[in-house]
């Protein structure tokens, strides 16, 4: 079964230190998201990707945010200046095109467990 | 109000019991619904869509009220393995972002 998959597992940087969390979405899927989800909190939405841009974002995603999709099979969060409050799993998800009636399912990839000391 | 509101739980249930929850969402624009299930420090998955009839899945039934804004899930015959968070998801109108209640915790125990 096609899955999405994330690197690394679980990062470890420095307050202020550049981190860029990768993401495999499933081949034949059009939409790509990130959410993270804080110890103890719920998922929240940071941005979706289609056809080579931002949809959407939150804002939690502010300019120390950015995504991109280098080549035609990753999909990565760049986080510029990492903060304490960046300390978070972060989920990718992809999906294929959006169904009619606006209802289609996101899967998920593992997570990255993001510490930032 | 938050957007997507659960009780948290834990729901302690007896294996092979019934349990049922709710969960409650302040935008009447909302479109779609799901309920997603999480493991403890694993990634969210998709355990059923939601429809405006109510559907049902094996031992799992899923139930929408748009008139009070709110869905269900009832589990029947509870398994040990059912433990987990359960999660409520919806899409508004317009757009593809997930809002995601807290997730309710389930607990089944022998």
């Amino acid at each position: 079964e096609p899955e999405v998959t994330q690197t690394p597992s679980h990062q470890v940087t420095q307050m202020g230190q550049e981190v860029i969390l990768r993401c495999v979405p499933i081949s034949n899927h059009l939409y790509f998201y990130w959410y993270r989800q804080i110890l103890g909190q719920k998922v929240e939405f940071l941005v979706s990707f289609y056809n080579n841009e931002i949809s959407e974002k939150s804002e939690i995603f502010d300019d120390q945010f950015s995504v991109e999709r280098p080549d035609g099979s990753n999909f990565t969060l760049k986080i510029r200046s990492t903060k304490l409050e960046d300390s978070a799993m972060y989920f990718c998800a992809s999906s294929e095109e959006e169904l009619a009636g606006g209802s289609y399912e996101q899967y998920f990839g593992p997570g990255t467990r993001l510490t930032v000391t | 109000r938050k957007e997507v509101e659960q009780d948290p739980g834990p729901f302690n249930v007896p294996e092979g019991a019934t349990v049922a929850f709710n969960c409650t969402y302040s935008n009447s624009a909302s479109q779609s619904f799901f309920w997603y299930r999480q493991d403890c420090r694993k990634e969210p998955k998709l355990l059923m869509s939601v429809y405006s009839s109510g559907n049902e899945d094996g031992r799992f039934t899923a139930q929408l009220n748009r008139a009070s804004q709110y869905i269900s899930l009832l589990i029947r015959d509870s398994k040990l393995s059912d433990s987990a968070t359960y999660l409520c998801v919806v899409i508004k109108a317009a757009g593809n972002k997930l809002t995601f209640g807290g997730g309710t915790r389930v607990l089944v125990k022998p």
